[in-house]
Parts: C-alpha cells; sequence; structure tokens
C-alpha cells in the first residue's frame, strides 16, 4: 500500500529565510505528486503538482518542489518565506490515471517568526 | 464562482443520530470525495466517486454512506454517530486524474 512520510511535524523559520519541507513516499511505481497548504479554519489548496516530465516543478506563491525518484522524495521549496506562509503543508500521492484516491502525509506545520 | 460549498459548517450530535452532511460543485468536475482530517493523521479517504452513478470506499468508509445522484452533488450519510466519528469531514472534486482536487471549507462535526 501506498504511505507518505513528512517527518517535520512543526518547522520555524524567520521571514526572508529558506524553506525546505520534505516529504518521503513509498509506492510501487511513480504516483502523481502534490503538495497542499491549509490555512487554519479553511480548506486545502493545492500548490503544486508533479505527473511528468521536468522533476523541478513550480507552483503558486513562489514555491517549488523537486521530485526525486532515487530518494522517493518530493520536497517543497521556497527561497524566502513571508509571514503569511505560516500554515500546514501536506504532501499527497496517486496513482497515475487514479489520483481519485489520494493518500496525504500527516502534515508539516509551519510557524513563520517576524 | 462557489467551487465546493459544505454545508453545515459546524455540527454537534449525540451518539446514535444520523444525518447528512452536504457537499456541492458547481465546477462541472467528475470525480468528487470526501475525507476526514483527524489531528496528527493527515487526511483519510472515506468515499469517492469519478462521476454520476458511480461511487466506491475508500480507507475509512465504516460508519459512512454515498451516493452520487448528479454530477454536482455528493452528500456523504452517517448511519448511526459514534464518538469515534467526532472531525473534520472536507469534500473535494476535481476535472479528472491529471488535476488536483479543489476542496470544501469543511465540516467540523462532534459527536457526544
Amino acid at each position: 500500500a501506498q504511505s507518505v512520510t513528512q517527518p517535520d511535524i512543526h518547522i520555524t523559520v524567520s521571514e526572508g529565510a529558506s524553506l525546505e519541507l520534505r516529504c518521503n513516499y513509498s509506492y510501487g511505481a511513480t504516483p502523481y505528486l502534490f503538495w497542499y497548504v491549509q490555512s487554519p479554519g479553511q480548506g486545502l489548496q493545492l500548490l503544486l503538482k508533479y505527473f511528468s516530465g521536468d522533476t523541478l516543478v513550480q507552483g503558486i506563491k513562489g514555491f517549488e518542489a523537486e521530485f526525486k525518484r532515487s530518494q522517493s522524495s518530493f520536497n517543497l521549496r521556497k527561497p524566502s518565506v513571508h509571514w503569511s506562509d505560516a500554515a500546514e503543508y501536506f504532501c499527497a500521492v496517486g496513482p497515475r490515471g487514479g489520483a481519485s484516491k489520494l493518500t496525504f502525509g500527516t502534515g508539516t506545520r509551519l510557524q513563520v517568526t517576524l | 464562482n462557489a467551487g465546493v460549498t459544505q454545508t453545515p459548517k459546524f455540527q454537534v450530535l449525540k451518539t446514535g443520530q444520523s444525518m447528512t452532511l452536504q457537499c456541492a460543485q458547481d465546477m462541472n468536475h467528475e470525480y468528487m470525495s470526501w475525507y476526514r482530517q483527524d489531528p496528527g493523521m493527515g487526511l483519510r479517504l472515506i468515499h469517492y466517486s469519478v462521476g454520476a452513478g458511480i461511487t466506491d470506499q475508500g480507507e475509512v468508509p465504516n460508519g459512512y454512506n454515498v451516493s452520487r445522484s448528479t454530477t454536482e452533488d455528493f452528500p456523504l450519510r452517517l448511519l448511526s454517530a459514534a464518538p469515534s466519528q467526532t472531525s473534520v469531514y472536507f469534500c473535494a472534486s476535481s476535472d479528472g486524474p491529471n488535476y488536483g482536487y479543489t476542496f470544501g471549507s469543511g465540516t467540523r462535526l462532534t459527536v457526544v
């Protein structure tokens, strides 16, 4: 069965600093990969997705993620964090052609200090 | 454009009561799903649908029923509420397997 691991439950960074959120997956083949963000009391918003091709994908709000097949990872990055980026971030995987069945990680809560 | 609309936003039920969580989308999406979110567990798939008249079980379907009579609506029914069903429920829709999901703002359910 597929699984997603987000090893960092909580991360604190200073505004303007760079950010990397880790995501590792276990899957039989290369899945579809997603990052979502959830602000307090809100639903989830899609940041970016990877299906195939260029392993570095760009998303909204200045985020990017890199797919590394050899490491089964899909880490999310941002060069300079803004206070408004404070939220919870979820990595998710889905089978190719069956992305109706997403498996989510447990999330990483990002705190931004001024 | 309303996107995915969930009602109610908050609900308190007594053990054994039944209720329906409503979900409607106005984007003509074929794929719709229900997830529950519990602290430290991420989101877990309850049921999903790939089109009107087609539904299937996800990871945690016990105690829940769904139906999809129209493209727009995907209600989630709790047959006999239990405290273990206290959670935040999210409905989501998608244009297909190559697209990400659009999520509703959630329903916070407490079963006492």
